[in-house]
C-alpha cells in the first residue's frame, strides 16, 4: 500500500459545481497534513494545512479523519481557475521534517 | 518578501556532462528540500538539509548526486555523468524554522530548473 493514495481523477465538473477529493495514508502515527496545487508546468503551493478540527478558507474546506486515515478537500462553487492538480501531503511520523507526496487529483472546471 | 529562487531556469546538457543547480531558500528558512518531478509524475524527493544536521540523502537515486548546503542558506545540487533519465524538474523547497507547529512544516517552492539531458 502506498503511503499516501489519491484518486489521479480526472474531475470534470461544470462552474458552480461542488467537488471533493480523499487521500488516504498509511502511517497511523503521521502528524501533519496538508493540501497544495500544482497548475500546469508549474511547482506546487501550498493551498491549506489539514487542522484535525478540520479548516475552511473561503470556498475550500479540508478535514481530517484520523481513525479512518484520510483527509479530504472541498472545493464549493467551482471557478475555472480551480483547475489544477491537487496533491496531499503528510508528514513521515519520526522525522517530522520529511513530507510525503501524493501523485495529485486532476480537477478540470468547465465552462 | 522574496520567495525561494532557482537557477538556471532551463538547462540542456549532453549526455556524461555534470549539471549544477542553485536554490536560494527563503531567508530565515532552515529546512531546505530538494525534489525532481518528471512529465506527468508526482514529487520525487531527493534530500533534505535541517540547520547544521547531517543531511537527509535517502532519496539520491545513485551516487552521481550530490548537494551541499553552505552557511545554512544557498544549496547546489549537482549531477555528475548526466544521463538522459536524469530530465526532469528539480524542484527546491524550504521551510521555516524547527518547531511542532502545522505551518513549520509547510513548504514553499522556487519555480524549478528543467533539465533536458540529450
Amino acid at each position: 500500500r502506498k503511503e499516501v493514495e489519491q484518486d489521479p481523477g480526472p474531475f470534470n465538473v461544470p462552474e458552480g459545481a461542488t467537488v471533493a477529493f480523499n487521500c488516504t495514508y498509511s502511517n497511523s502515527a503521521s502528524q501533519s497534513f496538508f493540501w497544495y496545487r500544482q497548475d500546469c508546468r508549474k511547482e506546487p503551493k501550498l493551498l491549506m494545512s489539514v487542522y484535525s478540527s478540520g479548516n475552511e478558507d473561503g470556498r475550500f474546506t479540508a478535514q481530517l479523519n484520523r481513525a479512518s486515515q484520510y483527509i479530504s478537500l472541498l472545493i464549493r462553487d467551482s471557478k475555472l481557475s480551480d483547475s489544477a492538480t491537487y496533491l496531499c501531503v503528510v508528514t513521515l511520523a519520526g522525522n517530522n521534517r520529511k513530507l510525503i507526496w501524493g501523485l495529485g487529483t486532476s480537477l478540470a472546471v468547465n465552462p | 518578501g522574496a520567495g525561494v529562487s532557482q537557477s538556471p531556469s532551463n538547462k540542456v546538457t549532453e549526455k556524461g556532462k555534470d549539471v549544477e543547480l542553485r536554490c536560494d531558500p527563503i531567508s530565515g528558512h532552515t529546512a531546505l528540500y530538494w525534489y525532481r518531478q518528471s512529465l506527468g509524475q508526482g514529487l520525487e524527493f531527493l534530500i533534505y538539509f535541517q540547520g547544521n544536521s547531517a543531511p537527509d540523502k535517502s532519496g539520491l537515486p545513485s551516487d552521481r548526486f550530490s548537494a551541499e548546503r553552505t552557511g545554512g542558506s544557498v544549496s547546489t545540487l549537482t549531477i555528475q555523468r548526466t544521463q538522459q533519465e536524469d530530465s526532469a524538474v528539480y524542484l527546491c523547497a524550504s521551510s521555516r524554522r524547527a518547531g511542532n507547529s502545522a505551518n513549520s512544516y509547510e513548504q514553499y517552492f522556487g519555480p524549478g530548473t528543467r533539465l533536458t539531458v540529450t
